[in-house]
């Protein structure tokens, strides 16, 4: 399997333009999860869904912040409009409860950068 | 409330020098999972290992080590003769019946050759 696959690897983007950050998770991983880490907050889930129906969303910062998955293979992080703030590395996961260990595998991550 | 503390937040060795990294969680859940992750230089983060709250064994892989106390809540990690290639930022994220995997804030590890 390729793992977690995340694109762009690499967003830079003017303040106020939509960016939507892709993921496709491992074939068979019913969970995908939506990280961001900045220096001052750490590693934070903003959102994560299973069998592609979203659970929990309360750490989406904002309304500026959407998160759609529209089959099994892929999700989008969406921020409309972007501002400087958002600048961070946005990490994608998948995980299936029927895996013995139960962990998450994590994509490469994308870094946004909003100038 | 759920949360890991990584008291450490910078660690710095000298090569071949053994370090702990210690990690303490709170939880109410009685059911959870305890893990540790590598970030290194590049950004990825790589899993390295995995506790369920029934399994108390520690256990050895190579130069690396775990040892998991329930009645300290603790889960710490060691590197033995630590290598140039060992530095990087480790978490020790916790997962409970809500599957949010939490991360602590991370101990960042130098290993000065």
């Amino acid at each position: 399997d390729a793992g977690v696959i995340q694109s762009p690897r690499h967003e830079v983007t003017e303040m106020g333009q939509e960016v939507t950050l892709r993921c496709k998770p491992i074939s068979g991983h019913d969970y995908l999860f939506w990280y961001r880490q900045t220096m001052m907050r750490g590693l934070e889930l903003l959102i994560y869904f299973n069998n592609n129906v979203p659970i929990d969303d309360s750490g989406m910062p904002e309304d500026r912040f959407s998160a759609k998955m529209p089959n099994a293979s892929f999700s989008t992080l969406k921020i409309q409009p972007s501002e400087p703030r958002d600048s961070a590395v946005y990490f994608c996961a998948s995980s299936s409860l029927a895996d013995s260990w139960g962990g998450y595998t994590f994509g490469s991550g994308t870094r946004l950068t909003v100038v | 409330a759920q949360k890991v503390t990584q008291a450490q937040t910078e660690i710095s060795v000298v090569e071949k020098e053994d370090v702990t990294l210690d990690c303490v969680y709170e939880t109410r859940d009685t059911t959870y999972y305890l893990f540790w992750y590598k970030q290194p230089p590049s950004g990825e983060l790589v899993f390295l290992i995995r506790r369920n709250s029934f399994d108390e064994q520690n256990e050895i892989s190579g130069r690396y080590s775990w040892n998991f106390q329930k009645s300290t809540s603790s889960f710490n990690f060691t590197i033995t003769a630590s290598q140039v290639v060992d530095s990087a930022v480790y978490f020790c994220p916790a997962r409970t019946g809500a599957n949010n995997l939490f991360f602590g804030t991370g101990t960042r590890l130098t290993v000065i050759p």
